[in-house]
């Protein structure tokens, strides 16, 4: 069965410093989306994006965020300069037609993002 | 905007026993309402989805869910639970109005004891 892929599976960066979180969707999915989890938290919804433009960001993704499909099979997220509480799981998503709040968002197995 | 409350924090049964994880929610419209559960060191797996219709909804591993508008609720239940089924749960949900935004519960660790 087709999965959703992250790598890495953690990543340890210092306050500051600039990370990407890179994500695989499933091929024939639409619609990208990213999401993070403070630990022992909820998971909150960050980004979602479609043909190539964000379509729909929560409060929490500011300027420090930013996505990106640089070709036709990733999909990733960037935080220009870390902070510590930026420290927490980061969920990546596909679905396969967007713009339907009927259609089942598949979740990768997450990055763990740690800011020393 | 939309939200879900899930009560408990911590579920416990004994395997071979039925299980239920709590679900509240709150939507301006018709709520498109999820399951998905998160073993450890693993994403969140789809579990099942009330979109319309029955509101017995059948998903994965044996699950089910029971759709209630006037208690706003939708319960994930198992007939008889296995100690493989000890996760943690997470109900989420979607207003008609908001395509992209799902908003998820804060989870419930379902712990099943052989």
């Amino acid at each position: 069965e087709p999965e959703v892929t992250q790598t890495p599976s953690h990543q340890v960066t210092q306050m500051g410093q600039e990370v990407i979180l890179r994500c695989v969707p499933i091929s024939n999915h639409l619609y990208f989306y990213w999401y993070r989890q403070i630990l022992g938290q909820k998971v909150e919804f960050l980004v979602s994006f479609y043909n190539n433009e964000i379509s729909e960001k929560s409060e929490i993704f500011d300027d420090q965020f930013s996505v990106e499909r640089p070709d036709g099979s990733n999909f990733t997220l960037k935080i220009r300069s870390t902070k510590l509480e930026d420290s927490a799981m980061y969920f990546c998503a596909s679905s396969v037609v967007g713009g339907s709040s009927t259609d089942t968002q598949y979740f990768g197995p997450g990055t763990r993002l740690t800011v020393l | 905007a939309q939200s879900v409350a899930q009560p408990e924090d911590q579920v416990n049964v004994a395997e071979g026993n039925p299980l239920t994880v709590k679900c509240t929610y709150s939507v301006s419209g018709n709520p498109y309402l999820f399951w998905y559960v998160q073993y450890p060191n693993r994403g969140l797996q789809f579990l099942l989805k009330y979109i319309t219709g029955d509101n017995l909804v059948k998903g994965s591993y044996g699950f089910e869910a029971e759709f209630n508008k006037s208690q706003t609720s939708f319960h994930l239940k198992k007939p008889s639970a296995l100690v493989s089924d000890s996760a943690l749960y997470f109900c989420a949900v979607r207003d008609k109005g908001n395509n992209n935004d799902m908003r998820f519960g804060a989870g419930t660790r379902l712990t099943v004891k052989p």
